[in-house]
């Protein structure tokens, strides 16, 4: 059962523009969020997270936004550059069987064109 | 950030045979590490925990007998697709974390790339 969910596989914006990747989750126990990058064949890297006691969290061109009540975040990229084109995964973190891991939404790739 | 290295970036191998991927955090001591793996256009789906010095705790459903995971060093984990056949060709990637680091902190491999023939 997928408790983190992108509903978008796939977004394109022209570069200069603004970049928004959405996220929904369902389970209310989760508290902490993450987004990372993901070239092809490569491991995931850290971008920005955001505790569910905010409700934006930024890093120079990216901001995270969180709605709790809505259960949905997004992740903002001002202004986007075609170096960003990659996958973008939204993950909560949860605690698995023996300490904390990540719980994956299915990623959303996006394509910054020139 | 730190830096965790995996090996081999890729295999292929014969069904039936077994493949050993190693996961190493190469300028921190990582107590936990998570394995997780991915197919096409799908999520990271998580694998299993392992904690240095005990036996990894798998997610439901991974079967623990298939994947062999050891953590026998604060710097080195192992895992083992044993009799591996095509349906297991997938990407593995592992991360890392210390209790020295945000407890959010997970640092990825490159991963790995299995192909079963």
């Amino acid at each position: 059962d997928q408790q983190v969910k992108q509903n978008s596989p796939s977004l394109s914006v022209q570069e200069g523009r603004i970049s928004i990747l959405n996220c929904d989750y369902t389970n209310s126990m989760f508290d902490y969020f993450l987004w990372y990058k993901k070239y092809p064949a490569e491991g995931p890297t850290f971008l920005i997270s955001i505790s569910s006691i905010k409700d934006k969290n930024e890093d120079g061109r990216f901001t995270v936004f969180l709605n709790k009540s809505a259960k949905h975040l997004s992740l903002h990229i001002v202004p986007s550059q075609p170096g960003d084109s990659a996958v973008y995964f939204c993950a909560a973190l949860t605690n698995s069987n023996s300490g904390y891991a990540l719980n994956f939404g299915k990623g959303t790739s996006l394509l910054v064109t020139p | 950030g730190a830096v965790v290295s995996q090996h081999p970036s890729w295999v292929i191998c014969k069904s039936g045979t077994s493949v050993k991927i190693e996961c190493r955090s190469l300028d921190f001591q990582a107590t936990t590490m998570f394995w997780y793996r991915q197919f096409p256009k799908q999520s990271l789906m998580l694998m299993a925990t392992s904690n240095e010095g005990s036996k990894a705790t798998y997610e439901q459903g991974v079967e623990k007998d298939k994947f062999l995971i050891n953590h026998a060093s604060l710097t080195l984990s192992t895992l083992t697709v044993t009799s591996a056949h095509p349906e297991d060709s997938s990407f593995y990637i592992c991360s890392a974390t210390s209790p020295g680091l945000l407890y959010n902190e997970q640092f990825f491999g490159p991963g790995t790339r299995l192909t079963v023939l």
